[in-house]
């Protein structure tokens, strides 16, 4: 079975530029969350699609993050404009059930 | 809200030596628990997983217990080896629902010395 894909693997921008990730989850899975794991932290939900349809999105900064899954199968992250403190590992996982998890490689994305 | 405690932060160990990670959260009403190893610059690779009604899991030299009421977990190693250096999370689900999100402990750093 094919895990969870992500791209890039890394990425370095500078500040105010954009940026997007780009995740495809394991086949058949109705859940897809982006989390964002800050260096010596544990990953925190960014946002959680249930098919196409935002489920959480309460931790997600409006103001700079979107995300979409337009067709309820992969999905992007969108960074626009980057801060210094955006610089972190964008982890993205897919569900069956909603209840175990299975995590992609994750993107590292270092704003200088 | 929920929150995921991590206890040590770091832990150095020679290798051989059998170990206990713990964990805590606030509110024990919790649908499962789940242990991850991430290695550096990897995602997360699913341990053991154990619902709310269980009171342990094993998968190898792995234990994972689970006192819902005091709000602990730990992860017992046995016979640990060079190869589980990597940094150990706890996450707790509160819900079933597919609306119930995972709430991440901060880790544990493993290093196992040769």
């Amino acid at each position: 079975e094919a895990g969870v894909a992500q791209s890039p693997r890394y990425k370095i921008i500078e500040k105010r530029q954009s940026v997007a990730f780009w995740c495809n989850p394991i086949s058949g899975h109705a859940t897809l969350y982006w989390y964002q794991q800050i260096l010596g932290q544990g990953p925190k939900l960014l946002i959680q699609f249930q098919n196409n349809g935002v489920v959480d999105d309460s931790q997600l900064p409006k103001d700079r993050f979107s995300a979409e899954r337009l067709k309820g199968v992969d999905s992007t992250l969108k960074i626009q404009p980057a801060k210094l403190e955006d610089s972190a590992v964008y982890l993205c996982a897919s569900s069956f059930s909603g209840t175990r998890g299975y995590f992609g490689p994750g993107t590292r994305l270092t704003v200088t | 809200k929920q929150e995921v405690t991590q206890i040590p932060a770091a832990l150095s160990v020679p290798e051989g030596e059998n170990l206990v990670l713990n964990c805590s959260f606030t509110d024990s009403a919790i649908y499962n628990l789940q242990w991850f190893r991430q290695d550096p610059g990897k995602g997360l690779t699913s341990l053991l997983l154990i619902q709310s009604s269980q009171r342990e899991q094993t998968s190898g030299r792995l234990n994972a217990s689970l006192d819902k009421s005091s709000g602990r977990s730990t992860l017992y190693i046995a016979a640990s080896q060079p190869g589980d250096s990597a940094t150990y999370l706890c996450a707790v689900r509160p819900g079933e629902t597919s609306g119930s999100r995972l709430t991440f402990g901060e880790g544990t750093q493993l290093t196992v010395n040769p």
